[in-house]
């Protein structure tokens, strides 16, 4: 079974620039998550997904963080602008929908370094 | 809002030493319970997990975990570490659909 793949890897930008990360969940999974984990932290949820509609997205900072799943697959997480506390691993995690819902299986993770 | 505290930012252990992580959360509701590890350079992966049922679950790796309703705990425990584990542990909480991870405790053994 494929994981749940992330691209890019890393990422390096300036503040005030504009950055998308992209996310496909393992092949039938209904929920989708992004998180953020900055240096010596635990992951923070950011916004969970539903099939293609939101559950909770409380802890996006909605002014300059969006998100879509489309079709209710893939997703992208988008900084527009980004800052420079905004510098941490994005990660993405997936579950299935039904018993074990609640098991998250975890991406490799995006490094974004904001300069 | 619910919250997740571990007790030790890191540990230094010996192989063949006994490890335990303490755990504490906060929330009175259901909750369903993580624990998850991260070994250097590779991605988070589930250890256990407690939904309901025998307080103490058992997971990969030899690793076990209690669950003290009263304690609001749900400390991991080995009783012999090998340096294969060395790695960042993270609890993680469930409640009403709402997902929480603790700080995280790294664990350094040494050969």
């Amino acid at each position: 079974e494929a994981g749940v793949a992330q691209s890019p890897r890393y990422k390096i930008i300036e503040k005030r620039q504009s950055v998308a990360f992209w996310c496909n969940p393992i092949s039938g999974h209904a929920t989708l998550y992004w998180y953020q984990q900055i240096l010596g932290q635990g992951p923070k949820l950011l916004i969970q997904f539903q099939n293609n509609g939101v559950v909770d997205d409380s802890q996006l900072p909605k002014d300059r963080f969006s998100a879509e799943r489309l079709k209710g697959v893939d997703s992208t997480l988008k900084i527009q602008p980004a800052k420079l506390e905004d510098s941490a691993v994005y990660l993405c995690a997936s579950s299935p929908f039904g018993q074990g819902a609640y098991e998250q299986y975890f991406g490799p993770g995006t490094r974004l370094t904001v300069t | 809002a619910q919250s997740v505290s571990q007790h030790n930012h890191h540990v230094i252990l010996s192989e063949a030493a006994s490890l335990e992580l303490g755990c504490n959360y906060s929330y009175g509701g259901t909750v369903n319970l993580f624990w998850y590890v991260q070994y250097p350079g590779q991605h988070l992966q589930l250890l256990l997990k407690y939904f309901s049922g025998d307080p103490l679950v058992k997971g990969i790796k030899g690793f076990e975990a209690e669950f003290i309703k009263s304690k609001f705990s749900f400390n991991l425990r080995k009783p012999s570490v090998q340096w294969s584990d060395t790695a960042e542990y993270f609890c993680a909480v469930n409640a009403a659909q709402n997902f929480v991870f603790g700080p995280g405790t790294r664990l350094s053994v040494l050969p």
